[in-house]
């Protein structure tokens, strides 16, 4: 299956600290999704991007597609306790299935 | 406004029995799709569903994986002689289209002993 590299694997924050992680690939996708699943939970969809450079934001989440449609980041702003959990990204090839990423585990120290 | 249901949320399973999950979509969601995720790994693709047709299965793992969709709403994915190795939660996900936003059920956490 398709590589989605996601990075970093894990990181460990103090509250109120910004965060930041990626997302790349080695294939052009048409569209990258970011989600954000906690223990015992299904993924929940937190930013969708579908055109290259396109800059989304969500509350204190903002997402961009980058412009050689293999990448793409989100950054957390002001963290607080509970955006503790893991991060996936996943983005579909023209006219194919998605693939995911093997995510980012957030905690914040309070 | 419900969102996607997933039954049961735990199934615990001696090997070779069978094994049956059930998804229920968000109403008018024409796209179905089944994922598997090992622990600590992201949600790998099984198989999509455009209405009541299986437009893909590539992903399935065995021939031991069925999944059935017979009325474009409800999908059951089934799991015949069930091994350790299909210890996994198992995820639904439905969309309004294809390749659109998918969001997703909470998942079976299926264990094979």
């Amino acid at each position: 299956g398709q590589q989605l590299n996601q990075s970093p694997q894990s990181m460990f924050i103090q509250e109120g600290e910004d965060v930041s992680m990626n997302c790349t690939s080695s294939s052009i996708f048409n569209t990258w999704l970011w989600y954000k699943q906690d223990p015992g939970e299904g993924p929940v969809l937190l930013i969708a991007l579908y055109k290259a450079g396109e800059l989304t934001s969500n509350g204190r989440l903002t997402a961009q597609f980058g412009i050689t449609r293999k990448d793409s980041f989100l950054n957390i702003s002001a963290s607080i306790p509970s955006d503790v959990g893991i991060y996936f990204c996943a983005g579909d090839l023209p006219g194919n299935q998605f693939y995911f990423g093997t995510g980012t585990s957030l905690t914040v120290i309070p | 406004g419900a969102g996607v249901s997933q039954s049961p949320r735990y199934k615990v399973a001696k090997r070779g029995q069978d094994v049956a999950l059930r998804c229920d979509p968000i109403s008018g969601h024409v796209s179905l799709f089944w994922y598997q995720q090992a622990l600590g790994q992201g949600p790998e693709f099984l198989t999509y569903f455009q209405n009541e047709a299986q437009l893909d299965k590539s992903g399935l793992p065995s021939d031991r994986f069925f999944a059935e969709r017979p009325e474009g709403s409800v999908s059951t994915l089934k799991i015949q002689r069930t091994q350790q190795e299909d210890s996994a939660v198992y995820l639904c996900a439905s969309s309004i289209r294809i390749l659109h936003e998918q969001y997703f059920g909470p998942g079976t956490r299926l264990t094979v002993t």
